[in-house]
């Protein structure tokens, strides 16, 4: 079992739309999670972290944390063609923040 | 402020060669990690440094190693250069790991 998987998409949705990003994580004392957004040949740039369990909202962005079920998820409001990227989901489970491990990312296209 | 700088930005070496990656991170972040990816995947821990001082490993073979200088600037290793060792190396800093880590824009390394 991979430590984060995600799906590894391409998620399409129509713009306007809200996309739904979801990420599992094999390790129960995981204390961080990042979403990280990284566009073709660029690298990743940090757009939410999250917690505690519950929602955290930040502008059109969402994320969501359920520890009991291991999951933690990214909703993208209001999708825009510029929101197309590879989404990365990071989780940490020492407070250092020493070795993040990445999922694969899920591609995301919104569509015009 | 200058974010993340990488240098150099590409990078094409023989097998068997070695090859030194630089990195300064912002202002003021002491803690450096270093990352490969791989097309297609997510990043890969490799090192974590603070204050100049080895926090955290990956698993990567003794062929790489790193080091963070005084000026909290920090060197990536590695020797013996393998074709599979081709990848975007990334580079990033922190001033609270555990709130998230800023990329720089990577070395991208061929191995032919």
């Amino acid at each position: 079992q991979k430590e984060v998987e995600q799906n590894s998409g391409p998620l399409s949705v129509p713009e306007g739309a809200i996309a739904s990003l979801n990420c599992t994580y094999s390790d129960r004392g995981s204390q961080s999670f990042f979403w990280y957004r990284q566009y073709s040949g660029k690298s990743p740039e940090l757009i939410m972290s999250i917690y505690s369990n519950g929602d955290k909202e930040d502008g059109r962005f969402t994320a969501q944390l359920n520890k009991a079920s291991q999951y933690v998820s990214l909703l993208i409001r209001d999708s825009q063609p510029s929101d197309s990227a590879t989404y990365l989901c990071a989780v940490t489970r020492d407070n250092y923040g020493q070795n993040f491990v990445f999922g694969p990312g899920t591609r995301l296209s919104v569509l015009p | 402020d200058a974010g993340v700088t990488q240098s150099p930005t590409h990078l094409i070496k023989t097998r068997g060669q070695h090859v030194t990656l630089r990195c300064s991170p912002i202002s003021g972040h002491k803690s450096v990690s270093w990352y490969q990816q791989v097309l297609g995947q997510g990043p890969q821990f490799i090192f974590q440094y603070y204050e100049k001082e080895e926090r955290g490993r990956g698993n990567f073979p003794d062929r790489f190693s790193a080091r963070q200088f005084p000026n909290y600037s920090s060197e990536l290793n590695v020797n013996a250069l393998l074709l599979g060792d081709s990848a975007l190396y990334l580079c990033a800093s922190s001033l609270e790991p555990v709130r998230g880590y800023t990329f720089g824009s990577g070395t991208r390394l061929t191995v032919v």
